[in-house]
C-alpha cells in the first residue's frame, strides 16, 4: 500500500528556514517523479517543485531561488528545504506521488503538514 | 502560464442530483487534464485523468469529458459522500503545473 507520511511543518519567522520530510512506504519514491503541493488556509492547491526520477528539478516561479527539493534513496524520502520564508509561504504543504515518470497528475498524497511564517 | 478557470464557484444541489462542473484553459490542453476531489480536512484523492479515465476505485458515478480548452466533470447522481470541493490540473504546458481556483458542492 502506498504511503506518505510528511512531518516538519511549524511556526517560523519571515527569512526564517524549515526543512520538509515526505517518507514513502510501499513504492520507491526515486523511481517516480515526487512533487510538493500547497494549500493556503482556506485556498485552493499550488503547485510548488517536482522532481523527476532522473533527478532533474522544477519549481514555480513563487519559490525559485528559495526552495529546493531533494530526496535520500536510501530512505525512501522527500525533502523541501525552505529557505527565506514569507508570510505567503503560510500552507498545508502536501507529498504528492506522481501518476507516473511522464504522466504528471498526483494519485497519491500526504496527509500535509501545516507551516506558519509569521512575525 | 496555462490559467484554469472553474465554474461555478458553488453549485447547490441535493443527494440524487445531477452535478456538472466546468473547467475552462486559457490554451489547449488536449486531453491532458486531472479531475480531484477534496473533503474538509482531508488530501485531495485523483478521480479523473486525461479528461475522461477514471482512477482505481473511483465509481462509476463519476464521469470526465472534454478537450482542448473545456472540459465537465458529471456526478450523475450525487451522494452524501460528493459534497467537497473539486479541482481540475493541467499537464499540458509545464512548469508550472496548474489547478483550477476550485468548485464547492454544497448540500442544497
Amino acid at each position: 500500500e502506498v504511503q506518505l507520511l510528511e512531518s516538519g511543518g511549524g511556526f517560523m519567522q519571515p527569512g526564517g528556514s524549515l526543512r520538509l520530510s515526505c517518507a514513502a512506504s510501499g513504492f520507491t519514491s526515486s523511481s517516480n517523479a515526487m512533487s510538493w503541493v500547497r494549500q493556503a488556509p482556506g485556498k485552493g492547491l499550488e503547485w510548488v517543485s517536482v522532481i523527476r526520477d532522473s533527478g532533474s528539478t522544477y519549481y514555480a516561479d513563487s519559490v525559485k531561488g528559495r526552495f529546493t527539493i531533494s530526496r535520500d534513496t536510501a530512505k525512501n524520502t522527500l525533502y523541501l528545504q525552505m529557505n527565506t520564508l514569507r508570510a505567503e509561504d503560510t500552507a498545508v504543504y502536501y507529498c504528492a506521488k506522481m501518476f507516473d515518470t511522464t504522466v504528471w497528475y498526483f494519485d497519491y498524497w500526504g496527509q500535509g503538514t501545516l507551516v506558519t511564517v509569521s512575525s | 502560464e496555462i490559467v484554469l478557470t472553474q465554474s461555478p464557484a458553488t453549485l447547490s444541489l441535493s443527494p440524487g442530483e445531477r452535478a456538472t462542473l466546468s473547467c475552462r484553459a486559457s490554451q489547449s490542453v488536449s486531453r491532458n487534464l486531472a479531475w480531484y476531489q477534496q473533503k474538509p480536512g482531508q488530501a485531495p484523492r485523483l478521480l479523473i485523468y486525461d479528461a475522461s479515465n477514471r482512477a482505481t476505485g473511483i465509481p462509476a458515478r463519476f464521469s470526465g469529458s472534454g478537450s482542448g480548452t473545456d472540459f465537465t466533470l458529471t456526478i450523475s447522481s450525487l451522494e452524501a459522500e460528493d459534497f467537497a470541493v473539486y479541482y481540475c490540473q493541467q499537464r499540458a504546458n509545464w512548469p508550472p503545473l496548474t489547478f483550477g481556483g476550485g468548485t464547492k458542492v454544497e448540500i442544497k
